[in-house]
């Protein structure tokens, strides 16, 4: 069965930085696009970026381009979230999905991991 | 830039029906998807592609769209259908994904 596990989740100092892990298991890794989506506490759900199958096409927010850097080692079966110079409203909670090529869904996500931004 | 407008809370009594929109002008033109979150959990797909259900999700969850609103609509409203959805579409202006704010559902 497919599944996603997030982590590198902790508490960060402002201006710090964090790398995020999601490993994924049960389904052809390099055939998907995936996502990285964040939820801040009592907030909805905020998209950050996408990666394709193969890497060769990624779009960011505008909340996090030039930040966060969104990778993926289709040999390890992981995706990864660069975050670096974090700002407190980067707390929240960090999930991986698998899609997000154009006008596909979201249909399996991670449990995901908490990142807390604080002094 | 792309805004979907979701109500923020709706309220329904056990048994009856639950609709729940998301606003965006000329939304019937996209795919819209849907997604259940319930306290402490991921969220899970229950409405792809306007119309459709995943495997495992009850037939009561239902989707449409027309003009600028897409709509989930959930029959039978039980108990255990309580917690917050989201509507979600991909801007092909942008190159980016949406969400709408969210919609918390109260079963009374």
């Amino acid at each position: 069965q497919v599944q996603l596990v997030e982590s590198g989740g902790g508490l960060v100092k402002p201006g710090g930085s964090l790398r995020l892990s999601c490993a994924a298991s049960g389904f052809g890794f390099s055939d998907y696009y995936m996502t990285w989506i964040r939820q801040a506490p009592g907030k909805g759900l905020e998209w950050l970026s996408y990666i394709s199958g193969r890497g060769s096409i990624i779009y960011y927010a505008d909340s996090v381009r030039g930040r966060f850097t969104i990778s993926r080692d289709n040999g390890k079966n992981s995706l990864y979230l660069q975050m670096n110079s974090l700002r407190a409203e980067d707390t929240a909670v960090y999930y991986c999905a698998r899609g997000g090529s154009a006008y596909d869904m979201f249909d399996y996500w991670g449990q995901g991991t908490l990142v807390t931004v604080s002094s | 830039s792309y805004v979907l407008t979701q109500p923020p809370s709706v309220s329904v009594a056990p048994g009856q029906t639950a609709r729940i929109t998301c606003g965006r002008n000329n939304i019937g033109s996209k795919s819209v998807h849907w997604y259940q979150q319930k306290p402490g959990q991921a969220p899970v797909l229950v409405v792809y592609d306007d119309n459709d259900r995943p495997s495992g999700i009850p037939e009561r969850f239902s989707g449409s769209t027309s003009g600028n609103t897409a709509t989930l609509t959930i029959s039978r409203v039980e108990a255990g259908d309580e917690a917050d959805y989201y509507c979600q579409v991909w801007d092909s202006s942008s190159l980016r994904v949406v969400f709408g704010g969210g919609t918390k559902l109260t079963v009374l």
